[in-house]
């Protein structure tokens, strides 16, 4: 059974101060793995597809990173719009469904 | 362009009762997915479709049905409602440019059980 695991659950950041989340996945066959930004009360935000170890992608002050056993997304220098919450998903290869299996979230709160 | 849409956006309902919600994909995306979200957890895969073909379900009781139509726009069913239903169901789509991995999600339906 695929499973993704994020830590911390929670994390409040000074603005400016830069940190990571990491998640920690179990899947046979990834097919890819995703990042998602969601405000409260809305849908989760596309931001990343990594496909393969090694693989990094960036988008303004965020860049994620991929092993075969854990993705980290990196933020630089935060600014309070940055709060959300970090989604990280896994897509196993094979079959005929893409679906999304989804880790918990880590909740990111950016101070002033 | 329009992204995902969802309606209704919110809706209140008795246990018992049954419920309808419904998505538009993105224009030119031909598959979408439902998914369930209880607060403070992640997304749940419930169903997805294809060229209205289902093509893959998670492990949701048979209370809960979908279809896709010509237009490539879903709905989703819930039968029997019970107060565990409450959630954000979440639909998104996705087959732009032939990608069916990438999925794009709309607003989703608050639905509270009472």
């Amino acid at each position: 059974e695929d499973q993704v695991t994020q830590s911390p659950e929670a994390l409040r950041l000074q603005e400016g101060e830069s940190s990571s989340l990491n998640c920690s996945y179990t899947v046979s066959g990834l097919r890819g793995l995703f990042w998602y930004r969601q405000d409260p009360g809305k849908g989760p935000e596309f931001l990343f597809t990594l496909y393969s170890a090694g693989e990094e992608k960036e988008k303004e002050r965020l860049k994620a990173t991929l092993t075969k056993k854990e993705s980290f997304l990196h933020i630089t220098a935060p600014k309070p719009e940055d709060s959300a919450t970090y989604l990280c998903a896994v897509q196993a290869a094979g079959g005929s469904a893409r679906q999304l299996t989804f880790g918990s979230g880590t909740q990111l709160t950016v101070l002033p | 362009d329009a992204g995902v849409t969802q309606s209704p956006t919110h809706l209140i309902k008795t246990r018992g009762q049954h419920v309808t919600l419904r998505c538009s994909p993105i224009s030119g995306h031909k598959s979408v997915s439902w998914y369930q979200q209880v607060l403070g957890q992640g997304p749940q895969f419930i169903f997805q479709y294809y060229e209205k073909e289902e093509r893959g379900r998670g492990n949701f009781p048979d209370r809960f049905s979908a279809r896709q139509f010509p237009n490539y726009s879903s709905e989703l069913n819930v039968n029997a409602l019970l107060l565990g239903d409450s959630a954000l169901y979440l639909c998104a789509s996705s087959g732009g440019t032939g990608n069916y991995n990438e999925q794009f999600f709309g607003p989703g339906t608050r639905l509270t059980v009472l």
